[in-house]
């Protein structure tokens, strides 16, 4: 198994481009997530979803879209970067919250 | 949410046990205690998780107060790689709610 894998590792927007972090599990987990985190900084939840096509707002949904179509692909759009979006961004996957499997993360700088 | 209360850092010798704590005095019944820990540059890992009683796996014990207010992760033997940040959290829903951490140094 795979596990929970991100894609990029690695991007640098402008301050107004959009882009799609990518994230897909293959351990058939009902449950995805996605984290930022700041620097020196806990997790902070963005979105979440307790199946295909069921998601749901997390503490800091602002500025971010998300969809789950598959068990497996749990993708997070950002539309119109800010600078305040500057993060390190965590997918993980669960069967039922506890246990939470973390991506490797995409680190992400607005400019 | 509840919250929880752990020291910013701590710093143990390798191959000796360390006892970190964690308060979470507003916990309620259905709340889980859940540790995980992120080494850098990684994303966090899960540890253990327990509800009431003390509960023991190949990575770590977890030891929790008989009035569920405050909990100790045990890692019997540390090593160089234990050196992360160590999260508790407590979980009664879907979402993990991270704080700080406390920020385990191991020194050879």
């Amino acid at each position: 198994n795979a596990g929970v894998t991100q894609t990029p590792k690695f991007r640098i927007l402008k301050i107004g481009q959009s882009m799609t972090l990518q994230c897909t599990q293959d351990m058939n987990h009902n449950y995805m997530y996605w984290y930022r985190q700041d620097p020196g900084m806990g997790l902070k939840l963005i979105y979440y979803s307790v199946g295909a096509g069921i998601t749901d707002k997390g503490e800091v949904p602002n500025g971010y879209n998300v969809s789950r179509s598959t068990t497996e692909d749990f993708p997070l759009r950002l539309e119109l970067a800010a600078p305040s979006q500057t993060s390190v961004y965590f997918c993980a996957s669960s069967t039922q919250g506890f246990e939470q499997y973390f991506g490797p993360g995409t680190r992400l700088t607005v400019t | 949410d509840a919250k929880t209360t752990q020291p910013n850092s701590m710093e143990s010798n390798e191959e000796e046990p360390v006892h970190l704590p964690c308060n979470h005095s507003t916990i309620s019944g259905t709340d889980y205690i859940h540790w995980y820990r992120q080494l850098p540059s990684q994303g966090p890992e899960y540890v253990i998780h327990g509800l009431t009683s003390n509960v023991n796996n190949r990575m770590a014990s977890l030891a929790i107060a008989e009035d569920r207010k405050s909990s100790t992760l045990i890692l019997h033997r540390a090593t160089l790689r234990d050196a992360a940040v160590y999260y508790c959290i407590l979980l009664s829903g879907y979402a993990l709610n991270f704080g700080k951490g406390t920020s385990l140094l191991v020194t050879p």
